[in-house]
């Protein structure tokens, strides 16, 4: 079983749509959550940090379900320039990063 | 402010020949990463670096695999020799002392044939 297992879609929407991602973690001792975007060909890039609070940026939102250890995105809105793949990804502290293998997220005009 | 800097950008060798990348980091990050990504499947870090530090050098495949960072800045990673299965991106990270957001080089694609 991976550490971190996200569906690897694709997930085509239209423009305009709701669209969510989600991952789950089997290591209960991570302390620290991401979601990363990398687009075709191109580096991963921090999109945002996960809280248990949930936290909000502009069109998109993360949540954070420890007990169940499950992670979740929502991006509201979606323009083509979402189109990417979304990493999720957890740390146990010490700065180490696990990645999952990535959500890829497709939107049409 | 400048970014991870990788090179070379691509990299195509026959099995059993060597090859090195070489990772400069942000200017000031004190932690460089190594990571290998396959297609399809999210980076796994191969070795991360404190300074000179190789502090956590466990994925690393030391039998062919060797990297190291001289001086705590630039590192370079070396494959020798070289298996069809490495074929795959090579991509160094660095990140401030304390904190956790990791900025990626653009990679090093390694084809080999």
């Amino acid at each position: 079983r991976k550490e971190v297992e996200q569906d690897p879609g694709p997930f085509n929407v239209p423009e305009g749509a709701t669209v969510a991602f989600n991952c789950t973690y089997s290591n209960s001792a991570s302390q620290s959550f991401f979601w990363y975007r990398q687009d075709c060909r191109k580096e991963p890039k921090l999109l945002m940090s996960v809280y248990s609070s949930g936290n909000e940026d502009g069109r998109f939102t993360a949540q954070l379900n420890r007990a169940s250890q499950y992670i979740s995105l929502l991006i509201r809105d979606s323009k083509l320039s979402d189109s990417a793949t979304y990493l999720c990804v957890v740390s146990p502290g010490r700065r180490a990063l696990t990645f999952g293998s990535g959500t890829r997220l497709q939107v049409q005009p | 402010e400048a970014g991870v800097v990788q090179s070379p950008r691509y990299k195509i060798i026959e099995k059993k020949q060597p090859v090195a990348f070489w990772c400069n980091p942000i200017s000031g990050h004190n932690t460089l990463y190594w990571y290998l990504q396959n297609l399809g499947q999210g980076p796994e870090l191969l070795i991360r670096y404190e300074n000179e530090e190789a502090v956590d050098d466990s994925q690393l495949p030391k039998d062919r695999f060797s990297a190291e960072r001289l001086k705590g800045v630039d590192s370079t990673l070396k494959i020798q020799p070289a298996e069809l299965g490495d074929s795959a991106v090579y991509l160094c990270a660095s990140s401030a002392s304390g904190r956790e957001t990791q900025y990626f080089g653009p990679g090093t694609r390694l084809l080999v044939l």
